[in-house]
């Protein structure tokens, strides 16, 4: 039980590159998310998935697009990837929205240059 | 847009101390979480509070949600060094608000 995957654990693009970042779970969990963390910001939810077959916009989009491939996979792609879009990302799911407990994976540190 | 401010930001203390960490807004929650990140790792869930005025102990660790469900603290006694961390309080809304708000955080370093 591997809990929340995210892929790659490490990543650096130059500005305009494009990239998708994967993240899966097998805790059968309906909703998935998509957050960044910037030193002194906090975590700042991107995009967010409540059940299979929706998305919706979170406190900072901009710049991304989701895909909920399926109950277990929820993407993150970055069309042109900027320098402010350097940070870590972290993908989390929960059996369903709000007062759950959100369960995340280790994380993605992209650098954009 | 609810908000969460979480005080102090940053906390360097000795083994053996205690400390509170604060979490307050200005809007009502439905429910508040506790969080701690470990460097290098995703946070990872220590309590929620749900009812207002409730307190929940997890060893040394007692959690409280205030009545008016705005506001909650984290009171750590006798810190260790496996403490350090960062610990993020998390509020969810009512109705149809399906995400969690979080604070930015206390960065704690207990030092032995």
């Amino acid at each position: 039980n591997a809990g929340v995957t995210q892929t790659p654990k490490f990543q650096v693009l130059k500005t305009g590159q494009s990239m998708t970042l994967q993240c899966a779970q097998d805790m059968n969990h309906n909703s998935m998310y998509w957050y960044r963390q910037d030193p002194g910001m906090g975590l700042r939810l991107i995009y967010y998935s409540a059940s299979e077959g929706t998305t919706d916009k979170g406190e900072v989009p901009n710049g991304y697009n989701v895909s909920r491939l399926n109950k277990r996979e929820f993407s993150l792609r970055l069309e042109s990837a900027a320098p402010s879009q350097t940070s870590v990302y972290f993908c989390a799911s929960s059996r369903g929205s709000g007062v759950y407990e959100q369960y995340f994976g280790p994380g993605t540190r992209l650098t954009v240059t | 847009t609810q908000l969460l401010e979480q005080s102090p930001q940053f906390l360097s203390i000795q083994e053996g101390e205690n400390l509170t960490v604060y979490c307050n807004s200005s809007s009502v929650f439905s429910s508040l979480q506790w969080y701690r990140q470990e460097p290098g790792e995703g946070p990872v869930l220590l309590v929620t509070v749900v009812t207002g005025g409730e307190v929940k102990k997890l060893k040394r660790l007692t959690f409280q949600f205030g009545d008016a469900r705005k506001d909650s603290s984290l009171h750590i006694t006798a810190a260790q060094p496996g403490d350090t961390g960062l610990y993020l309080c998390a509020g969810a809304g009512g109705g149809s608000n399906y995400k969690l708000t979080f604070g930015k955080g206390t960065l704690l370093t207990v030092n032995p």
